[in-house]
This record gives structure tokens, C-alpha cells and sequence, in this order.
């Protein structure tokens, strides 16, 4: 399959600051791409859409301006977690796929482990 | 959306086949099954995806019944490797192929 490589692996900082995770397609042009969030024994919960060019969609709930989104190019989009407290800690994954439809493969990162302290 | 239910867990002995059921009742004509497994502290590993058509690759087979109100998705030689937490997920076709994950079944594979 598709590989997404997703960067860093694991990341601690002090309350206030921003974090930014990087997500890749490594092997394809992915137009689409998507950003969860997973809690400790909870599943995956859908955070945006991002579309390559374009504002990305924020599930209800989720705060735009503290999680900016930046898909730039076709194989990289970008999460910042703005002014990051305690609560933000938690499993960041990402996910891309060609195309919008739903016959289109999703592939994911390893995930992002992010620590606030 | 359409909602899927799956059984919270499931214990497979290795070297047996292990068939996971789900339950798809409100799925749309063009809505696809997908199914998905996360092994733990990484992320989602894509299995394989249906429509109505029975599918199979080099990881599982998707039995979907003729109704389309359930499938199973069959690991046929489960291995240790094989324990992890698999989401059957119904797909839309008008929602930007958004995935909303379920809770899923936790598998475990013992020797």
C-alpha cells in the first residue's frame, strides 16, 4: 500500500507553546487529507478535511484557530497546535488519499504522540 | 451516516481463521465497507473495502451478504501480529470520503 509518513513520532512541550506536525505522501499525490485526534482507550475522532489548496472543513467542535491546517502542496499537510495546554495532549494521526470519493483508499501516518506539560 | 455495530472483542486462537461480523442495516446503495485494524500506539493499517461484491487481497477476505446489511471480514490464518483493534467503517460516497470510526473489536490472538 500507499505509505504516509507523519513527523515527529512523539513530542513534549511546556504549555503555551505551538507544536507542528508534518504529515507526507511519500509515493503518491494525495489531494485530500485528514487529521484525527485519538484519546486513551477512545477511537479515532475526526478533527478536518483539508483539500490540497484550499481552507480546510473542521468538524464541529474542533477549534479552527488553534488547530491550523496547511495542505500546501500535494504531499504535505501541516498541523499546528496553537498555544498548546495540557487537554491538547493526546495521539495526532493523519491520513491521505487521492480523490474525493469514497472508493478512494485512505492511508494513515504512525501518529503523532503529543505530551503538554 | 450509516451506523455499524460490531462486538466489543473477540479471542482467535493462532493458525485459525478468526471472522470478524458487522452489521451495516441503513447502508446506502453506493456506500462502500470498509475495514481497517489499528494495532496498538499506531496509527490505522488499511485491510481491504467492499461494495456488494465479495473481495479478497493478500491480508483478509469481505464476505458482504446479498442484502448488504452485514459483512465479515475472515483473517484466514490469524497470527500474533494479527492482535489489534478492527473498525468497520461505512463509507459515504457525498461527504468528502470521510472516515467515522466506531469503536470497533478489539481481537486478540493467543498461541
Amino acid at each position: 500500500g500507499a505509505v504516509v509518513s507523519q513527523h515527529p513520532s512523539w513530542v513534549i512541550c511546556k504549555s503555551g507553546t505551538s507544536v507542528k506536525i508534518e504529515c507526507r505522501s511519500l509515493d503518491f499525490q494525495a489531494t485530500t487529507m485528514f487529521w484525527y485526534r485519538q484519546f486513551p482507550k477512545q477511537s479515532l475522532m475526526l478533527m478536518a478535511t483539508s483539500n490540497e489548496g484550499s481552507k480546510a472543513t473542521y468538524e464541529q467542535g474542533v477549534e479552527k484557530d488553534k488547530f491550523l491546517i496547511n495542505h500546501a502542496s500535494l504531499t504535505l499537510s501541516t498541523l499546528t497546535v496553537t498555544s498548546a495546554h495540557p487537554e491538547d495532549s493526546s495521539f495526532y494521526i493523519c491520513s491521505a488519499q487521492t480523490g474525493t470519493f469514497a472508493k478512494n483508499i485512505q492511508y494513515f501516518g504512525a501518529g503523532t504522540r503529543l505530551s503538554v506539560l | 451516516d450509516a451506523k455499524t455495530t460490531q462486538p466489543p472483542s473477540m479471542d482467535c486462537a493462532e493458525g485459525r481463521a478468526a471472522n470478524l461480523p458487522c452489521n451495516h442495516s441503513t447502508i446506502s446503495g453506493n456506500e462502500y465497507v470498509y475495514w481497517y485494524r489499528q494495532i496498538h500506539s499506531q496509527g490505522p493499517q488499511y485491510i481491504i473495502h467492499g461494495l456488494k461484491n465479495n473481495e479478497t487481497n493478500e491480508m483478509a477476505s469481505l464476505i458482504i451478504t446479498e442484502d448488504r446489511k452485514s459483512s465479515t471480514l475472515i483473517l484466514p490464518h490469524a497470527t500474533l501480529r494479527d492482535t489489534a483493534v478492527y473498525y468497520c467503517i461505512v463509507r459515504p460516497t457525498d461527504s468528502w470520503g470521510k472516515l467515522q470510526f466506531g469503536a470497533g473489536t478489539q481481537v486478540v490472538v493467543t498461541p
